[in-house]
Parts: structure tokens; C-alpha cells; sequence
């Protein structure tokens, strides 16, 4: 196990709720960053929290958004959700003070399915 | 921008066949590259890793090589087991970029006995 953990680990929602996903970071770790991982696909870039601040965001619209609290551990929020949003949401806990090799643990992610 | 491409599957193998993952890549950096392995149910497990040129990445029998003449980094195997049915990642980070991690579409592995 990585000591990356997150709730809930499945989840339905109705199309047009809000949605709050929950990762606790390792110990040790200051960044988290959010993936989605549609059916089938390859994990995508959501965004990145570094000491408690957002540092980096991939294409997604704003109705995903984030925060990361002094412990590090951080939520994933989604408004208005849409049935594309049904997918794996996976968070990876690092260091971002050891550079740019340095390893980043995932959780065993959150299945969300909108309906 | 950065992107990473890798062979589709299913690639579907007998047990101590000789496995390769073909994986390429563009990025606007110097990236570092990364296998993950995904087993059924669960989350990401770094496999094996290359910084630089040339570098060789290993770990439970595997083995990929950064090459940057032809910007690929494959993974093989010389003989899978039933264990090793997965689903495979290529994924590259620039620093750049804050180290947020690039994927390929993934690969899924079956062994057969």
C-alpha cells in the first residue's frame, strides 16, 4: 500500500449534482495532484496542489475545482456534473521539494458514475 | 505540447513468452520517463523510471531504456507470468510543467497459463 488514501471509493451521482472526492496525502508529501482515468483510457492531468496552493491545471472547465488544506490532504470538487464525468478519479501524492524525479504515489482512486 | 504514445491492446501472451510494449513520446523538455502498472481494481504502481538519455529503468524483470534519438521508451520482458496481466502506462513529467505526469492510453497485458 502507498498510504495514499481516498473516499469514498465508489460513488453515483445524478447528472446536474455537485460531487466532493477526498484524498489524504502521504506523510511526508506536499503536493497532490488529481487525475481522471475514463473507461478504457489513459489517466488525465485535472490539477495540482502544492502547499496548499494550486500549481498547474489541465483542460478541464471550471466546474472542477479544488483545495488542499495544511495537512495536505485535499478535495476534488465537480459542479453540474455531466455523464462524461462518470470515471476513475485518482490522486497522486508527492514531494515536490525533492525535484522532478521524485516518485508520486496514487491512491486506489474513486469510481464515480453519473446517471 | 507533451504526449505519449503506446501500442494499443489487448496483447494477449502465454505464460514465459517474451513481452514488448512499444512506447514513444514528444515533449517540449527534458522529460523523465515513467512505466506504471495497473493490476485490476486497483490504483497506479510505478513500475520502473528513466531520467536521462540512455538510462536504463528495471524492476521485477522488466526493463526499458530511454532513448532520445528516437524518443521511445519500450518496456520488455523476457519471460511473463500469469501475475504480470495488467494494464501497462508509459507517462512522461517535465519539470517545467510542475512535474504533472503525461500518459499514453495504456496497454492490457493477459497471460494465459
Amino acid at each position: 500500500e502507498t498510504g495514499v488514501t481516498q473516499s469514498p471509493t465508489h460513488l453515483i451521482k445524478t447528472r446536474g449534482q455537485q460531487v466532493t472526492l477526498r484524498c489524504s496525502s502521504q506523510s511526508g508529501h506536499n503536493t497532490v495532484s488529481w487525475y481522471q482515468q475514463a473507461l478504457g483510457q489513459g489517466p488525465q492531468f485535472i490539477f495540482q496542489y502544492y502547499r496548499e496552493e494550486e500549481n498547474g491545471r489541465g483542460n478541464f472547465p471550471p466546474r472542477f475545482s479544488g483545495l488542499q488544506f495544511p495537512n495536505y490532504s485535499s478535495e476534488l470538487n465537480v459542479n453540474a456534473l455531466e455523464l462524461d464525468d462518470s470515471a476513475l478519479y485518482l490522486c497522486a501524492s508527492s514531494n515536490r521539494d525533492l525535484g522532478q524525479n521524485t516518485e508520486a504515489f496514487f491512491g486506489q482512486g474513486t469510481r464515480l458514475t453519473v446517471v | 505540447g507533451d504526449s505519449v504514445t503506446q501500442m494499443e491492446g489487448p496483447v494477449t501472451l502465454s505464460e514465459e513468452a517474451f513481452l514488448t510494449i512499444n512506447c514513444t513520446y514528444t515533449a517540449t523538455g527534458y522529460p523523465s520517463l515513467f512505466w506504471y502498472v495497473q493490476y485490476p481494481g486497483e490504483g497506479l504502481q510505478l513500475l520502473l523510471k528513466a531520467t536521462k538519455a540512455d538510462d536504463k529503468g528495471s524492476n521485477k524483470g522488466f526493463e526499458a531504456t530511454y532513448r532520445k534519438e528516437t524518443t521511445s521508451f519500450h518496456l520488455e520482458k523476457g519471460s511473463v507470468q500469469v501475475s504480470d496481466s495488467a494494464v501497462y502506462f508509459c507517462a512522461l513529467s517535465v519539470k517545467a510543467a510542475g512535474n504533472k505526469l503525461t500518459f499514453g492510453g495504456g496497454t492490457r497485458v493477459l497471460v494465459k497459463p
